[in-house]
């Protein structure tokens, strides 16, 4: 069975301070991985693939199989990264059913 | 291009009644997916419908039921409603050709309400 973990359901940090948001998954294929973002008051949007390898607004994650994990990353938070941020993952051979984890909400002090 | 809507907003029903919530998908779209989300959860997967046949289950119950129109929008249907089916209701839709991943887009989505 496949299942997507985010260990941290709040997250504060202080502007230009470094965020990472961790995920961890579970699957025993090769996966695709992706973090989705809902700012307030917006829907839920695409923000960034694994296999992509593209920096998004200056988030990066990379996909870690040996950990199963795959962290969102960013050097230097801004006030509008605040939002909630939700790991995804695809098993691949589906079309397009996402297994998501409960979220982390990011909240980025001035 | 609205992208994905979804009808209506909002929604409050009373124990046991029956319930339709709709779906627009995004121009060019041919396959919708419907996710249901509890407060504090993460998006869960109902079902999915292309070419208007339901492709995918996810884990719900049979008073969860959907169709699929020929122009590719999407009816979600639930029986006999409980207290635990309050949630946001959302919709998503991607295109199912070409070669590559398809991203998919999802809707607002429909606050339901079950007294």
């Amino acid at each position: 069975a496949q299942r997507v973990t985010q260990p941290e359901k709040l997250l504060s940090v202080f502007k230009g301070a470094p965020v990472e948001l961790k995920c961890n998954y579970s699957y025993s294929g090769s996966p695709e991985l992706f973090w989705y973002v809902q700012y307030s008051r917006q829907r839920l949007q695409l923000l960034l693939r694994h296999i992509s390898r593209e920096s998004i607004k200056g988030f990066t994650a990379d996909l870690n199989k040996g950990e199963t994990s795959f962290h969102l990353k960013k050097p230097f938070a801004q006030e509008e990264d605040s939002a909630m941020y939700y790991c995804a993952l695809d098993r691949g051979s589906t079309l397009g059913r996402l297994y998501f984890g409960r979220g982390t909400q990011l909240t980025v002090w001035p | 291009d609205a992208g994905v809507t979804q009808s209506p907003t909002h929604l409050i029903k009373t124990r046991g009644q029956q319930v339709t919530l709709r779906c627009s998908p995004k121009s060019g779209h041919d396959t919708v997916s419907w996710y249901q989300q509890a407060l504090g959860q993460g998006p869960q997967f109902i079902f999915q419908y292309y070419e208007e046949e339901e492709r995918q289950r996810g884990n719900f119950p049979d008073r969860f039921s959907g169709h699929q129109f020929p122009n590719y929008s999407s009816e979600l249907n639930v029986n006999a409603l409980l207290l635990g089916d309050s949630a946001l209701y959302l919709c998503a839709s991607r295109y199912s050709g070409g070669s590559s991943y398809n991203e998919q887009f999802f809707g607002p989505g429909t606050r339901l309400t079950v007294l």
